[in-house]
């Protein structure tokens, strides 16, 4: 099966500029997971969808962070206006719905983001 | 919230030898925890899980063991290899499975030749 897939791979901005991340799941994975890992870090979760729905966005700075995920099917993070802070990877990554049993995440090649 | 310590930060044995990873978590809540080996510059791969209902799973070289009671759980691999070398990370979930994914700092595992 064709994994997640992401885009663009590396972007480099500058402080106060804005960026969008964009992230298609695996075909039938009705969860959608974003992470950010900065270096030397585990991933932190960003945000989780299941469908279209939030399930979880606690950690999702919303002062400039967005996410949406229109269709229940791709997503996109937005970034607005970057900090120096936000450089990371931002990794998507998407699974089954569990209810009874946990069900594997997979992720995505994430994107590589250094705001200058 | 859910808080997931993971040590040792670094750990170097000799190919052949074992190496154990330990994690605690402090939500007694939590009830899956898989574990993700990550390479250099490529994406996080699960590698083994076990779930709260199970003290301990294995699978070839690798084995998790999980106490409940302490909230700690733990990564085995025996007869390491130096395709083991990679960074590995720890997490916690919980109920129902797969929401509230919390990720453990991670473990850079070095094997010698």
């Amino acid at each position: 099966e064709a994994g997640v897939a992401q885009s663009p791979r590396y972007k480099i901005i500058e402080k106060r500029q804005s960026v969008a991340f964009w992230c298609n799941p695996i075909s039938g994975h009705a969860t959608l997971y974003w992470y950010q890992q900065i270096l030397g870090q585990g991933p932190k979760l960003l945000i989780q969808f299941q469908n279209n729905g939030v399930v979880d966005d606690s950690q999702l700075p919303k002062d400039r962070f967005s996410a949406e995920r229109l269709k229940g099917v791709d997503s996109t993070l937005k970034i607005q206006p970057a900090k120096l802070e936000d450089s990371a990877v931002y990794l998507c990554a998407s699974s089954q719905t569990g209810t009874e049993s946990p069900r594997e995440q997979y992720f995505g090649p994430g994107t590589r983001l250094t705001v200058t | 919230g859910e808080n997931v310590e993971q040590h040792p930060s670094t750990l170097s044995v000799q190919e052949g030898d074992s190496a154990v990873i330990k994690c605690t978590y402090s939500d007694s809540a939590s009830n899956y925890f898989p574990w993700y080996k990550q390479e250099l510059g490529k994406r996080p791969q699960l590698i083994i899980d076990i779930r709260s209902n199970v003290g301990e799973k294995k699978d070839q070289r690798i084995a998790v063991t999980l106490n409940k009671t302490a909230k700690h759980f733990s990564l085995h691999i025996t007869e390491t290899q130096p395709e083991d070398s990679a960074v590995y990370f720890c997490a916690a979930s919980k109920r129902p499975y797969g929401q509230n994914f919390v990720f453990g700092p991670g473990t850079r595992l070095s094997v010698l030749p």
